[in-house]
């Protein structure tokens, strides 16, 4: 079973809309969490990382929040740019792994409309 | 600077060939990863290199995979008798260090592999 689950699977927004992108994990001993952006036919960039200390990093339009205790990360997307159509990916960390192998989700494909 | 890059960017083969894809890293990272990701699924492990240890392959998921990684920089995936399952986006990352999350894993465009 993914230790990453994401949803919604995907949406549609119109543009300068907010949305919100939700990211439950099940991955413990917890190390750190990271938001990627891909675009299509590209590979993931880094959008935020957090470790369990932290509950909210902004990244421009973008900001993601961390519940350690609940498992539970969002990222938000503020005034929304066509440029903002691509996947979004969660990924975790765990302390487990003796050289900090990242887990994903499965992804978010946000459609961002004129 | 440049970037991870992979090559070829698209590869259709026939079921039962071998192909060879290939991984440029970043220069100067010690770190290189392989990633597959098959449509609607979450990017899955491969296999790790970091410097002069011995990789971790336990991603692979059958001994028609195979990787090597030469001089500590460029790297090679290999499918011998390729299968219509192995139809996915192959992804390369590499990253300044290893045996830690915290370092960045920066990601090359992928190959399509397409096996007909």
């Amino acid at each position: 079973k993914n230790q990453v689950e994401q949803s919604p699977q995907s949406l549609i927004i119109l543009e300068g809309k907010n949305c919100t992108l939700q990211c439950n994990y099940t991955v413990s001993p917890f190390s750190n969490l990271r938001w990627y952006k891909q675009d299509t036919g590209r590979g993931p960039v880094s959008l935020t990382i957090m470790t369990f200390s932290e509950n909210t990093k902004s990244n421009g339009r973008y900001t993601a929040t961390l519940d350690a205790d609940t498992k539970q990360s969002s990222l938000h997307i503020t005034a929304s740019q066509l440029s903002d159509s691509a996947s979004y990916i969660c990924v975790v960390s765990g302390t487990t792994d003796s050289w900090g192998k990242l887990q994903f989700g499965a992804g978010t494909q946000v459609v961002v409309t004129p | 600077g440049a970037g991870v890059s992979q090559s070829p960017s698209n590869k259709v083969t026939e079921k039962g060939k071998d192909v060879e894809l290939r991984c440029d890293p970043i220069s100067g990272h010690t770190a290189l990863y392989w990633y597959r990701q098959s449509l609607g699924q979450g990017l899955e492990f491969l296999i790790y290199f970091q410097g002069n240890s011995a990789p971790d392959k336990s991603g692979l998921p059958s001994d028609r995979f195979s990787a090597e990684r030469t001089g500590g920089s460029v790297s090679t995936l290999t499918i011998q008798r390729t299968q219509q399952e192995d139809s996915a986006v192959y992804l390369c990352a590499s990253s300044l260090g290893g045996g830690s999350s915290s370092y960045e894993q920066y990601f090359g465009p992928g190959t399509r592999l397409t096996v007909t």
